[in-house]
């Protein structure tokens, strides 16, 4: 099965840029979507296919990918961005697969 | 409004069974695939189980295969999640979530519902 491997933890102070990456074999294949969860609440979908934002996520999220990596970058984090940020796909099987989460912390 | 609203979890013990329902609401359910992501306690999200628009195409996570069976009845707006044969470490919260482009990228989720499998 295939997998995807994301950073424990990341810091970013606040009005900064922060990149946060989503490693695995099956993004050579296929975008990864990414989420944002603050605690207690559903995920929120922030990025998705090649760099696709829905609508209400503000601008300063954005997507790329290169080889077997995804990014996330927040250009000008602000306070409300701090949360866990899932990565997902889906493998080559067809069957999805998340990131295991990146805590971000904006100091 | 665009909704998705799980029901059915609750306490059950290793082995029982469980059915969760998911009803949707303000979008053509029909025409999107559907899937169950799961959250065990301070743990991260694990994708379950997806089932095509027209239940064609059906994906199951390895951990869950063969106990878990996804079904959907579009007449409805319901997704569903049978669960069989649970054990504790299927305790967690189980999301529904909708593909909004068939890319894996859930757009709508649902509140959750608690599964506790426990003695």
């Amino acid at each position: 099965s295939s997998e995807l491997t994301q950073d424990p933890a990341v810091s970013v102070a606040l009005g900064q840029t922060v990149r946060i990456t989503c490693q695995g074999d099956s993004l050579r294949s296929y975008y990864a979507s990414w989420y944002q969860q603050k605690p207690g609440q559903a995920p929120v979908l922030v990025i998705y296919g090649k760099n696709n934002r829905p609508s209400g996520i503000p601008d300063r999220f954005s997507g790329s990918s290169s080889g077997n990596t995804a990014s996330l970058t927040i250009t000008g984090a602000q306070a409300e961005d701090e949360a866990d940020y899932y990565c997902n796909s889906r493998d080559s099987s067809g069957k999805g697969v998340f990131g295991g989460g990146t805590k971000l912390t904006v100091l | 409004e665009v909704q998705l609203v799980e029901s059915g979890g609750g306490l059950v013990k290793p082995g029982g069974s469980l059915r969760l329902s998911c009803a949707a609401s303000g979008f053509t359910f029909s025409s999107y695939s559907m899937n169950w992501v799961r959250q065990a306690p301070g743990k991260g999200l694990e994708w379950v189980s997806s089932i095509s628009s027209s239940s064609s195409y059906i994906y199951y996570a390895d951990s869950v295969k063969g106990r878990f069976t996804i079904s959907r009845d579009n007449a409805k707006n319901s997704l569903y999640l049978q669960m069989n044969s649970l054990r504790a470490e299927d305790t967690a919260v189980y999301y529904c979530a909708r593909d909004a482009y068939d890319l894996y990228a859930f757009d709508i989720w649902g509140q959750g519902t608690m599964v506790t499998v426990s003695s």
